[in-house]
C-alpha cells in the first residue's frame, strides 16, 4: 500500500535549517508530484509547493520563497523539503502529499507530519 | 490568493445527525474543490474531489456539492469515528489553498 513516512520531530535554533525527509513506498516514485503543507498549532493549512521527481521540476507557494527548497532522490524514492534562516514563525507541523494521477489536484496519500520547533 | 472561507468554524453534533459544512471561495473555482479530513492524532485523509467524488474506501455517508464560489461537505448519519477537523481546498489555481477547518465535535 502506499505510504509517505516523514521524519521525526526536530528542535532547531534560530537563524539555522533543516532538512526534513519523506520516503515513499507502495507506488512509482517518479510518477506523482508530491507536495509539502505547513500546519501551524491551532491554525489550518498552508501549501507550501509541489516537486515532481521524475524530473525534478519544482512549483512554490510565493510566500515560501527563499524559505523552502524542494528536492528528491529517486534512488531512495525520498523527497526532502530544507527550510532555511529559521524563525520562530516556522515552528509548525510539515505534511508531504501525493497529489493523485488520475485524480489531479488532490493530494491521496499524506505523511504523518514532521514537527519543526525553532527555539534558542 | 484564492481565499477559501469555511463555515461554520466549531460544529456540535450528536451520533445519527446528518451535518453540513460550508465552503466559500473568494472567485469561481470551476468545481476544483476537495475535502480532506484531519484526525486528532494528526493524521490527514482525502473525502472527496472534484466538488463530489467519494475518494476511494469513503463510507457512502460522505458526500459533497456545490458549484461556482460555494461548495459543501455533508455527512448524513454521524459515526464516531467522523469526529475531527474538515478542510476543503481549492485547486482551480496555485497557489492552493485551504479553508480554515471545521471542528466537529461531539454535542
Amino acid at each position: 500500500q502506499v505510504q509517505l513516512q516523514q521524519s521525526g520531530a526536530e528542535l532547531v535554533k534560530p537563524g539555522s535549517s533543516v532538512k526534513i525527509s519523506c520516503k515513499a513506498s507502495g507506488y512509482t516514485f517518479t510518477s506523482y508530484d508530491m507536495h509539502w503543507i505547513k500546519q501551524q498549532p491551532g491554525n489550518g493549512l498552508e501549501w507550501i509547493g509541489w516537486i515532481y521527481p521524475g524530473n525534478g521540476d519544482t512549483k512554490y507557494n510565493q510566500k515560501f520563497n527563499g524559505k523552502a527548497t524542494l528536492t528528491a532522490d529517486k534512488s531512495s524514492s525520498t523527497a526532502y523539503m530544507q527550510l532555511s534562516s529559521l524563525t520562530s514563525e516556522d515552528s509548525a507541523v510539515y505534511f508531504c502529499a501525493r497529489e493523485g494521477l488520475t485524480t489531479t489536484g488532490v493530494m491521496d496519500a499524506w505523511g504523518q507530519g514532521a514537527s519543526v520547533t525553532v527555539s534558542s | 490568493d484564492i481565499q477559501m472561507t469555511q463555515s461554520p468554524s466549531s460544529l456540535p453534533a450528536s451520533l445519527g445527525e446528518r451535518v453540513t459544512i460550508s465552503c466559500r471561495a473568494s472567485q469561481g473555482i470551476s468545481n476544483n474543490l476537495n475535502w480532506y479530513q484531519q484526525k486528532p492524532d494528526g493524521t490527514i485523509k482525502p473525502l472527496i474531489y472534484y466538488t463530489s467524488n467519494l475518494q476511494s474506501g469513503v463510507p457512502s455517508r460522505f458526500s459533497g456539492s456545490g458549484s461556482g464560489t460555494d461548495y459543501s461537505l455533508t455527512i448524513s448519519s454521524l459515526e464516531p469515528e467522523d469526529f475531527a477537523m474538515y478542510y476543503c481546498q481549492q485547486d482551480a489555481s496555485f497557489p492552493w489553498t485551504f479553508g480554515g477547518g471545521t471542528n466537529l465535535e461531539l454535542k
